[in-house]
C-alpha cells in the first residue's frame, strides 16, 4: 500500500535558526495537505497543494510540492517558539477516499 | 477552536470493556472521520463516513465499528478493548465526500483513552 515517510523524526533548533522538513510518498499524489500539532492539541490544516513544482508562502513558512507530486517540504524561516508542535504532511490513498499521514516531524525550538 | 467537538475528554477503563467515543462535526460538515493517534504508530485513519453512510474504511480492527446519525454526530465504538488500544482518538470532519473534492478535514480536540 502507499506510505509516506517524513524526515527527520526530531528536530531541535535555536530559536531563530531554520527549520526543514521533508515528505515522501511512495506513489504519485493528486495533492498533498500540511497539519501541525501543538503539543497535547490536535492537528490543525496548515496548507494543500496540488500543482506540479507548486509552491507557497504563508509569512515564515514555505512549502513546495515536488516535481513529479511524490514529495514535499515545509521550511521554516527564522523560527520562533510558537512553531513548536509536530508538522505532519498527508497525501490521498490511492482510492483517493483516505488521508495516509506521515510519521511527522517533531519540532523543539530552544529558546 | 475547530467547531468539531468530541466527548469525553479522558476515558480509563479496563481490558475486556466496551466504550463509546462521541463526535459532531462542525456545522454544515457532512463528513466524518475516524483517526486513532499511538506514540508508535502516529495517526492512523480508521473509518469515513459521509451523510450516514461509510464511505472509506482504513486499519480498523473488528471489535472497533463506528456509524453516523441522521442529525451528522458519529459513534465510535470500541469493545474487549486491550492495552494496546490505549491512544487518542480524534474525530475529524469536512464539507464534501472524499479526497477527490480536496476537502480540508477540521479535527476535534481528541478522546484520550487508557486501558489498564
Amino acid at each position: 500500500g502507499q506510505q509516506v515517510m517524513q524526515i527527520p523524526q526530531y528536530q531541535h533548533v535555536q530559536e531563530g535558526e531554520d527549520f526543514t522538513t521533508y515528505c515522501n510518498s511512495s506513489t504519485t499524489l493528486s495533492n498533498i495537505q500540511w497539519y501541525k500539532q501543538r503539543p497535547g492539541g490536535h492537528p490543525v490544516f496548515l496548507i494543500q497543494l496540488v500543482k506540479s513544482g507548486e509552491v507557497k508562502k504563508q509569512k515564515r513558512l514555505t512549502f513546495q510540492f515536488g516535481e513529479a507530486k511524490k514529495n514535499s517540504s515545509l521550511h521554516i524561516t527564522a523560527t520562533q517558539t510558537t512553531d513548536v508542535g509536530t508538522y505532519f504532511c498527508a497525501g490521498p490513498s490511492g482510492s483517493a477516499r483516505q488521508l495516509t499521514f506521515g510519521s511527522g516531524t517533531q519540532l523543539t525550538v530552544l529558546p | 477552536d475547530s467547531g468539531v467537538t468530541q466527548t469525553p475528554k479522558h476515558l480509563i477503563t479496563a481490558t475486556g470493556q466496551r466504550v463509546t467515543l462521541r463526535c459532531s462535526p462542525r456545522s454544515g460538515d457532512l463528513s466524518v472521520y475516524w483517526y486513532q493517534q499511538s506514540l508508535d504508530q502516529g495517526l492512523q485513519f480508521l473509518i469515513q463516513y459521509y451523510n450516514g453512510e461509510e464511505r472509506a474504511k482504513g486499519n480498523i480492527l473488528e471489535r472497533f465499528s463506528a456509524q453516523q446519525f441522521p442529525d451528522l454526530h458519529s459513534e465510535l465504538n470500541l469493545s474487549s478493548l486491550e492495552l494496546g488500544d490505549s491512544a487518542l482518538y480524534f474525530c475529524a470532519s469536512s464539507v464534501a465526500p472524499g479526497l477527490a473534492a480536496r476537502d480540508t478535514q477540521y479535527f476535534g480536540p481528541g478522546t484520550r483513552l487508557t486501558v489498564l
